[in-house]
């Protein structure tokens, strides 16, 4: 069965400071990894993700991610972080026709 | 939140009342999902469906029903048999493939009054 972990209810950084969101996964065969953001009262809205290629994967607004196969991991990164980056970012995995499993969420705060 | 349209923004429910969202798409992709976030959390899967004429229970599917008689809509509708209905309803597209994940819906904050 598939399962994603973001094992941080909230993460706390100082505006300019980097910022390391976490995720772990757990998939048979490749897995197809994504991040997503939400603002208050909005939808979701795509980042980032990872289907093949290079591990470090980079997204919209100045994150980035790293895929690691051996730790089962895709951390969402940012080199410097803004108070307007402040917001709810979920991870979320799936197979290639399969529906996607999301977690449940991180919220960032980033203190000016 | 462009090509899915969720309507209405805002609605408010009585006690009792059967209410319905809506959820247009013109992506022109077969699967649709609508979620369940109460404040603070994570999103509940309700239910979706990969064809036009077919969908399937999510996790959370008691007290909602749905339909797909068109590709281009999914309507979700709250009944009252669903106890604690209060909840942002998000509704999600997909192209069947994950090659770009899927696309969101601005949501529908639904309150009972």
């Amino acid at each position: 069965a598939q399962s994603v972990a973001q094992p941080e209810d909230q993460v706390n950084v100082a505006e300019g400071n980097p910022l390391t969101v976490k995720c772990t996964y757990s998939v048979s065969g490749n897995p197809y990894l994504f991040w997503y953001v939400q603002y208050p009262n909005r939808g979701l809205q795509f980042l980032l993700k990872y289907i093949t290629g290079d591990n470090l994967v980079k997204g919209s607004y100045g994150f980035e991610a790293e895929f690691n196969k051996s730790q089962t991991s895709f951390h969402l990164k940012k080199p410097s972080a803004l108070v307007s980056d402040s917001a709810l970012y979920f991870c979320a995995v799936g197979r290639r026709s399969d529906k996607l499993i999301f977690g449940t969420g991180t919220r960032l705060q980033v203190f000016p | 939140d462009g090509g899915i349209t969720q309507s209405p923004k805002y609605l408010f429910r009585k006690e009792g009342q059967n209410v319905t969202l809506s959820c247009e798409q013109n992506l022109n992709h077969d699967a649709m999902y609508w979620y369940r976030q109460d404040p603070g959390q994570g999103l509940r899967l309700i239910y979706y469906s990969q064809i036009v004429n077919d969908f399937q229970k999510g996790d959370i599917a008691e007290g909602y029903s749905v339909s797909r008689e068109k590709k281009e809509s999914f309507p979700l509708t709250v009944t009252s048999a669903q106890k604690n209905p209060t909840a942002f309803y998000l509704c999600a597209v997909n192209d069947g493939d994950n090659n770009y994940g899927y696309t969101f819906g601005s949501g529908t904050r639904l309150t009972v009054v």
